[in-house]
Parts: structure tokens; C-alpha cells; sequence
């Protein structure tokens, strides 16, 4: 089964508006969990490390005021897109380690209207 | 610093064809190795994993050998079916402390019947 559960799986949401992706370690407590972003036939690009307890580290080009990462207890890691547009559509998926394996949630569609 | 160098696709093959997807690594250590499929709409599931050299990872199917002296993790299935119509990522990490994965571009794959 799954041991990496991200939510929701679709969202829709206007522009100017924001929303918030959850990835939920199951069964296991994280310290540390990726944020990727997947544009359309193309690889996985990291976005930030998320950090139990600190603040993300955030990849070169990536807003940090735009991607909001919160990372407040061991099972769970927020992503939140502020004042989405219709650029920041993509498709967001999370990971987290467990033991010498990497796990990653179902992945969440974002569409920006 | 590490990469991973992936065959271009897209590749086309036939139902029971015989299927390689070439992968190449460079790295300053010893890392893990992976390959990864991603399924339509879907996110990333792990399908095999090597940790050392020499270690083969199998599943369903399909197998990959740690080759540290071609610093390669060839993907390879005998018999491919049409549900085996996917994109594949090969990835590297260290496995240490907040290391994310280094993933090639991504190889898609279409089996036709």
C-alpha cells in the first residue's frame, strides 16, 4: 500500500486565489520530504526540501512567497500556491524516504482558472 | 555534481518485444539506484531499486543490474505487454541526510498490440 498519501489529487481553482496541496507520510514520521513540480511530458523538477520544524529550502528560481512550504509535524508537509495563476497549473507530487527507499504520493493536479 | 543521463524517447515497440532502456550515472560516491514509472495521469511508483554494485533489482518483470565499472543501470524486460506503456525514470541518491533524487529526463514507452 501506499506509505506516501498526498490530497487532493485535482484541484481547480481561480486565479488570485490560493491552494494548498498536503503529503502525509503513513505509518512512518519524515524529518525531510521533496516538493517536485511536472510539466506536461517532461521530468520531475525539484522545487524545495521541506524541513520538520524549519523553514524549506527552496531551489534556485523558485518563489519562495509564491510556493508557501510548511512542514509542522513529522507526518505532514503543506505546499500552498498563493495568488495562483494560470502558469503555476502543473502537476505536484511529494517524496519522502523511508530506509534506503524514496516513496512518492499520488501526485496533485492543479489546474488554475 | 551527480546526473543521470537517460536514452531519448519515445519508444515504440511491439507486444512482446524485447525492451532495454539505457541508463547512465555519474556520481562522486556510491549511490542507490532506481527506476521509477509513471503511468498515465499518475504519479511516480518505485519498480526496482539496486543499493550496491553488482545488485540486480527485479519486478514484474522487468530488471536492472548496478554496473559501477560502466556506471550504468540498464532497464530490461523480455516481453513487454501493452499495460507496460509508460514513462520511466531512472534516479540516483546518496540516501543521505536531505539528498533529494537526481532523475533522468524520462524515457515514454507506447506498446502496441
Amino acid at each position: 500500500g501506499a506509505v506516501v498519501s498526498q490530497h487532493p489529487s485535482w484541484v481547480i481553482c481561480k486565479s488570485g486565489t490560493s491552494v494548498k496541496i498536503e503529503c502525509r507520510s503513513l505509518d512512518f514520521q519524515a524529518t525531510t520530504m521533496f516538493w517536485y513540480r511536472q510539466f506536461p511530458k517532461q521530468s520531475l523538477m525539484l522545487m524545495a526540501t521541506s524541513n520538520e520544524g524549519s523553514k524549506a529550502t527552496y531551489e534556485q528560481g523558485v518563489e519562495k512567497d509564491k510556493f508557501l512550504i510548511n512542514h509542522a509535524s513529522l507526518t505532514l508537509s503543506t505546499l500552498t500556491v498563493t495568488s495562483a495563476h494560470p502558469e503555476d497549473s502543473s502537476f505536484y507530487i511529494c517524496s519522502a524516504r523511508v530506509g534506503n527507499t524514496i516513496y512518492f504520493g499520488e501526485g496533485s493536479w492543479l489546474t488554475v482558472v | 555534481g551527480d546526473s543521470v543521463t537517460q536514452m531519448e524517447g519515445p519508444v515504440t515497440l511491439s507486444e512482446e518485444a524485447f525492451l532495454t532502456i539505457n541508463c547512465t550515472y555519474t556520481a562522486t560516491g556510491y549511490p542507490s539506484l532506481f527506476w521509477y514509472v509513471q503511468y498515465p495521469g499518475e504519479g511516480l511508483q518505485l519498480l526496482l531499486k539496486a543499493t550496491k554494485a553488482d545488485d540486480k533489482g527485479s519486478n514484474k518483470g522487468f530488471e536492472a543490474t548496478y554496473r559501477k565499472e560502466t556506471t550504468s543501470f540498464h532497464l530490461e524486460k523480455g516481453s513487454v505487454q501493452v499495460s507496460d506503456s509508460a514513462v520511466y525514470f531512472c534516479a540516483l541518491s546518496d540516501l543521505s541526510g536531505n539528498t533529494p533524487l537526481v532523475f533522468g529526463k524520462g524515457t515514454r514507452l507506447s506498446v502496441i498490440a
